[in-house]
């Protein structure tokens, strides 16, 4: 079956500093990559996705390449602010039907002033 | 109303209660989803309905019962919950077609308390 793996956290970094959260998957297929955000009291948030390999998500200066060759969807922020802290999850999807999501089980990230 | 919408935001319930969570979706689409999200787990998939039919049952517990009158709404009703069932219960919808991307809207949530 799929799954996704990524690392937990929490990740505490100071504000400006460069960020990696990694996230590598299995999947039978050819899946469709996601990062979803999740603030504090709120649902998830779509960050960015991509669709096939080596395509690049980019949104509100967070990237992710797909790299089908290491099964890796890595997101990374040249400079992160202190509202960048929340809960990051990655998800796969194999299909263009109704497929749920498959989520890794988030990482708590922690910006300091 | 935008987006996916949910209420309640919060509920607490007895074990032997009966109560329902509502969805709303306000963007169009015809495929509809209910997440568990727990402490230190992934994201569960509970149910999904696409087009008012649900495609997918993941051994969810009968003491979940989903229900989906049209491809705006949906519940999720609840009867003789154990606290295990404490969690943050999430809704979603897509569009549904051959070749697009599965993304999902999520609502904000529901947080159940059983006690």
């Amino acid at each position: 079956g799929n799954s996704v793996t990524q690392m937990e956290g929490p990740v505490t970094l100071s504000e400006e500093a460069f960020l990696t959260i990694n996230c590598t998957y299995t999947a039978t297929g050819y899946p469709s990559l996601f990062w979803y955000v999740q603030y504090p009291g709120e649902g998830l948030q779509l960050l960015l996705k991509a669709t096939k390999a080596d395509d690049k998500g980019s949104n509100k200066g967070f990237e992710a390449t797909y790299r089908k060759e290491t099964t890796s969807f890595h997101l990374e922020k040249g400079s992160v602010q202190v509202s960048d802290s929340a809960v990051y999850f990655c998800a796969l999807s194999e299909g263009g039907g109704a497929d749920g999501l498959t989520f890794g089980k988030g990482t708590h990230l922690i910006i300091q002033p | 109303e935008t987006g996916v919408t949910q209420t309640p935001r919060h509920l607490v319930m007895g074990m032997t209660n009966k109560k329902s969570l509502k969805c709303e979706q306000h963007l169009g689409h015809n495929a509809m989803y209910w997440y568990k999200q727990s402490a230190k787990k992934p994201l569960e998939l509970m149910f999904v309905y696409s087009l008012e039919e649900r495609v997918e049952n993941n051994s969810v517990p009968s003491r979940f019962s989903p229900e989906c009158p049209n491809s705006s709404h949906l519940f999720l009703h609840l009867h003789t919950l154990q606290p295990e069932d404490s969690a943050l219960y999430l809704c979603a919808s897509s569009q549904r077609a051959s070749g697009r991307t599965n993304e999902q809207f999520f609502g904000p949530g529901t947080r159940l308390t059983v006690l």
